[in-house]
């Protein structure tokens, strides 16, 4: 299948710090690519859908300003999460689809501890 | 939108046994139906999924059964194996075509 890559893996920041994750699709072109977050013993849940090129669509809930999302090529998207609070610490899942037929694949995650 | 229950939240079955887990779903427009497996702090992993236009899927020990005028799906693994053990979530698209929405998840345990 296809595969797709986070960095950093794991951070840990201090509170008040900004934080970019990035997410790659390293053998297809992601023309949709999804950012979830998973607290501990929960499901994923969807923050974001973004498309090459056009703004991100957020899910009801969460704040667009506090979580930036940049989808510059088809094979990139970064999330950056602005003045980081301990509350945000949590799982972060980014996730590439093809378009129909709805599969997505997705990254390794990123463990984000704030201090 | 979209809204995916699964149950149960736990199961624990001896090795060897069948685990059925159900989810049921809100959006009669749905059309993806998969089942990922995911392990702590790993990523999720898509064991099988299903389309509206099929009724069951089987992939060696793992099936999944779909009943579009009910509104659920089943995920079944048979003859359980002690690296079954994980989380495993369905998950379904809605009207927007292309986004999951995934269920609250089931932590199997299977027994040696």
């Amino acid at each position: 299948g296809a595969v797709v890559s986070q960095h950093p893996s794991r951070v840990i920041c201090k509170s008040g710090t900004s934080v970019k994750i990035e997410c790659r699709s390293l053998d297809f072109q992601a023309t949709t690519m999804f950012w979830y977050r998973q607290f501990p013993k929960q499901s994923l849940m969807l923050m974001a859908t973004s498309n090459e090129g056009s703004k991100a669509t957020y899910e009801q809930g969460v704040e667009k300003d506090k979580f930036l999302i940049n989808h510059a090529s088809l094979t990139l998207s970064t999330l950056t999460v602005t003045s980081a609070h301990p509350e945000d610490s949590s799982f972060y899942i980014c996730s590439g689809g093809q378009g129909s037929p709805n599969e997505q694949f997705f990254g390794p995650g990123t463990r984000l501890t704030v201090l | 939108g979209e809204n995916v229950e699964q149950h149960p939240s736990t199961l624990s079955v001896q090795e060897g046994d069948s685990a059925v887990i159900k989810c049921t779903y809100s959006d009669s427009a749905s059309n993806y139906f998969p089942w990922y497996k995911q392990e702590l702090g790993k990523r999720p992993q898509l064991i099988i999924d299903i389309r509206s236009n099929v009724g069951e899927k089987k992939d060696q020990r793992i099936a999944v059964t779909l009943n579009k005028t009910a509104k659920h799906f089943s995920l079944h693994i048979t003859e359980t194996q002690p690296e079954d053990s994980a989380v495993y979530f369905c998950a379904a698209t809605g009207a927007a075509g292309n986004k999951l929405t995934f269920g609250g998840g089931t932590r199997v345990l299977v027994k040696p």
